[in-house]
């Protein structure tokens, strides 16, 4: 099972990130595949996942990024993606995608710093 | 929100000894299938979290025995049964029964 995360770099304050996260060694389309993020010395946060589409396909967000996030996938190509609107300093952490609900693998995470 | 309350913070372990973290939370983390979607992470220094318990007391694949799960409700522990040098880094609980999923704040684990 391998995750990677890519997309991720210096961004200023008010524009938008859009990560992808690649996978491979396992069925995806059969899987949900979540979001986390980890801003610098602190814990991990949950972002949101998005079941797979045979569970219904629907997402959930955090409050933190709740109208701002969109999380999608493409089955086809076994990659899951993340969007986030409106950046502010604040945004700024490791971005990881993680496989299923339960967090069981997680990629080596994406550095997005926002910073004008 | 449920909020996990681990302790300790810090946590100071002699080679070869046994290590014990507790996580509580605020609210019973049993799911309504019945399932309680308690886990555990270890993160070292500049790496990825890694999970290593599921669902309380399941242990991932790879995972020594040395590690194991347990409680119930709103009390659960991670304990290892005897720490070898790997194990430094900080350890968290998170749960997945309700929404939004958040975690513990974290126990570091260093070497005597």
């Amino acid at each position: 099972v391998r995750l990677v995360e890519t997309g991720g770099g210096l961004i200023q304050p008010g524009r938008s990130l859009a990560l992808s996260c690649s996978t491979s060694g396992f069925p995806f389309r059969d899987y949900a595949m979540s979001w986390f993020r980890q801003a610098p010395g602190q814990g991990p946060e949950w972002l949101g996942f998005i079941k797979s589409h045979n569970k219904g396909g629907q997402t959930e967000y955090a409050a933190s990024v709740q109208g701002r996030a969109t999380i999608s996938r493409d089955d086809s190509k076994a990659i899951a993606y993340l969007q986030v609107s409106g950046l502010s300093v604040g945004d700024t952490a490791v971005y990881y995608c993680s496989l299923g609900g339960a967090a069981a693998v997680w990629g080596p995470g994406t550095l997005v710093t926002v910073s004008s | 929100d449920v909020v996990l309350t681990q302790s300790p913070l810090s946590l100071p372990v002699t080679l070869g000894q046994p290590a014990s973290i507790s996580c509580r939370s605020s609210h019973s983390l049993v799911f309504s299938d019945g399932n309680t979607y308690l886990n555990w992470f270890h993160q070292r220094p500049g790496q990825s979290p890694r999970r290593l318990i599921y669902k309380v007391s399941n242990r991932d694949s790879g995972v020594p025995d040395r590690f194991s799960g347990s409680g119930s409700g709103t009390d659960f522990t991670l304990r290892i049964s005897w720490v070898e040098a790997e194990d430094i880094g900080v350890y968290y609980c998170m749960q997945g029964s309700h929404l939004p999923y958040t975690f513990g704040q974290g126990t570091t684990l260093e070497i005597k």
